[in-house]
């Protein structure tokens, strides 16, 4: 009954520093997305993933590179980070990107100094 | 672009006392839209999913409605509790677009 897992939780990172947070989902989902939020601020999608083998940009893409590596997993790289990528991630499916309901991963809160 | 608006930002309510919260949506071209919970430091948990063709959905204590031609949903909780703390996120999924477009949300506080 896992959904959509998110590894890690926390993550601090050095400005200049680079990562991978990864997601995974058992829902057979086919479409998968990154979100970042901040405060103030509505849920921000940053790249998402219709099926297995495409990627897209989402309204905040800059400094964000994913990979779609399986159905199951979607990951998202920071080559480089920045102070202004601290902020709370998160990881989302669905079946299809239409009329369908999303469920949501517990987040990665990431902190850039 | 799709804006999505929630009102109040924030609401303090006394234990069973029957609540509304709004979400104003600016393009009424959707395919869905979904009501999420968030608890403090935690993910977004999925509430109520009204399909653009539905004008209800109720789960419960909750009832969600949808008037897509005025751009307005509400989420009515009946008989609140303390339990119910958190903020309440409205998304909505655009015809046009492949993702949702969320809300700032309502943070709801329960006093026992």
């Amino acid at each position: 009954n896992a959904g959509v897992t998110q590894t890690p939780k926390f993550q601090v990172l050095k400005t200049g520093q680079s990562m991978t947070l990864q997601c995974a989902q058992d829902m057979n989902h086919n479409s998968m997305y990154w979100y970042r939020q901040d405060p103030g601020m509505g849920l921000r999608l940053i790249y998402y993933s219709a099926s297995e083998g495409t990627t897209d940009k989402g309204e905040v893409p800059n400094g964000y590179n994913v990979s779609r590596l399986n159905k199951r997993e979607f990951s998202l790289r920071l080559e480089s980070a920045a102070p202004s990528q601290t902020s709370v991630y998160f990881c989302a499916s669905d079946i299809r990107r239409t009329n369908t309901e999303a469920f949501f991963g517990q987040g990665t809160r990431l902190t850039v100094v | 672009k799709q804006e999505v608006t929630q009102i109040p930002a924030a609401l303090s309510v006394p234990e069973g006392e029957n609540l509304v919260l709004n979400c104003s949506f600016t393009d009424s071209a959707i395919y869905n839209l979904q009501w999420f919970r968030q608890d403090p430091g935690k993910g977004l948990t999925s509430l109520l999913l009204i399909q653009s063709s539905q004008r209800e959905q109720t789960s419960g204590r909750l009832n969600a409605s949808l008037d897509k031609s005025s751009g307005r949903s509400t989420l009515y909780i009946a008989a609140s509790q303390p339990g119910d703390s958190a903020t309440y996120l409205c998304a909505v999924r655009g015809t046009g677009a492949n993702n949702l477009f969320f809300g700032t949300g309502t943070r709801l506080t329960v006093i026992p």
